[in-house]
């Protein structure tokens, strides 16, 4: 597996503002992902973050509202922007290693965000 | 666009019963099935996973099976201990060894 560390743990935030997520990993991986999991929800995916390029948004999710940046292959952030009470949640990072169909995906710890 | 369906949303059995939870999927293309427990204020942790050139993976009390015809794949936990009790996610991984589909997750529960 990785070790991938997520910073913040957890924060409280006022509406409107915006908040900056890191995800750092041990080593260079072939791919990063950010989730985003509702309380009591499933796991959805919000992009991938391509490194040295645009990230790739699922439907749902824009790039104004939750931009993204990879600058190299072992760190990643996800910013939350002018956030509202509905982007409560937990975020998490995922990586994936190993290359083509034998690579296998882990998570980060997660931060959990609180938005008043 | 792609779904996982997983049954049931939750799940109550005995210590040492046995447990199973199946998903079904729609891509066709689909060839990696791994399997996540999340404990509650964990992260999901990758516990087993097959491919779709096998049937079945075994290790230890737990086993995945695979019916890539029928395409769904099932979870089955032997001699369930209360450590046992987590939610369970299934997913499939598209055709293009991108993106994990998540199932809706199962809530197991292993009571004493």
């Amino acid at each position: 597996s990785a070790v991938i560390s997520q910073k913040p743990s957890r924060d409280i935030c006022q509406r409107g503002t915006s908040l900056t997520i890191q995800c750092q990993v041990d080593s260079q991986v072939t791919m990063m992902f950010w989730y985003r999991q509702q309380p009591g929800q499933s796991l959805t995916l919000i992009a991938t973050a391509n490194q040295g390029s645009e990230a790739t948004y699922e439907s749902g999710f824009v790039i104004d509202k939750f931009p993204i940046s990879r600058p190299n292959l072992t760190f990643s952030t996800l910013t939350v922007s002018n956030m509202s009470p509905e982007d409560s949640s937990i975020y998490l990072c995922s990586v994936a290693r190993g290359s083509g169909s034998e690579n296998e995906q882990f998570f980060g710890p997660g931060t959990r965000l609180t938005v008043l | 666009g792609e779904n996982v369906e997983q049954h049931p949303s939750t799940l109550s059995v005995q210590e040492g019963d046995s447990a199973v939870i199946k998903c079904t999927y729609s891509d066709s293309a689909s060839n990696y099935f791994p399997w996540y427990k999340q404990e509650l204020g964990k992260r999901p942790q990758l516990i087993i996973d097959i491919r779709s050139n096998v049937g079945e993976k075994k290790d230890q009390r737990i086993a995945v099976t695979l019916n890539k015809t029928a395409k769904h794949f099932s979870l089955h936990i032997t001699e369930t201990q209360p450590e046992d009790s987590a939610v369970y996610f299934c997913a499939n991984r598209d055709g293009g060894y991108n993106k994990l589909i998540f199932g809706a997750g199962t809530r197991l529960a292993v009571h004493p």
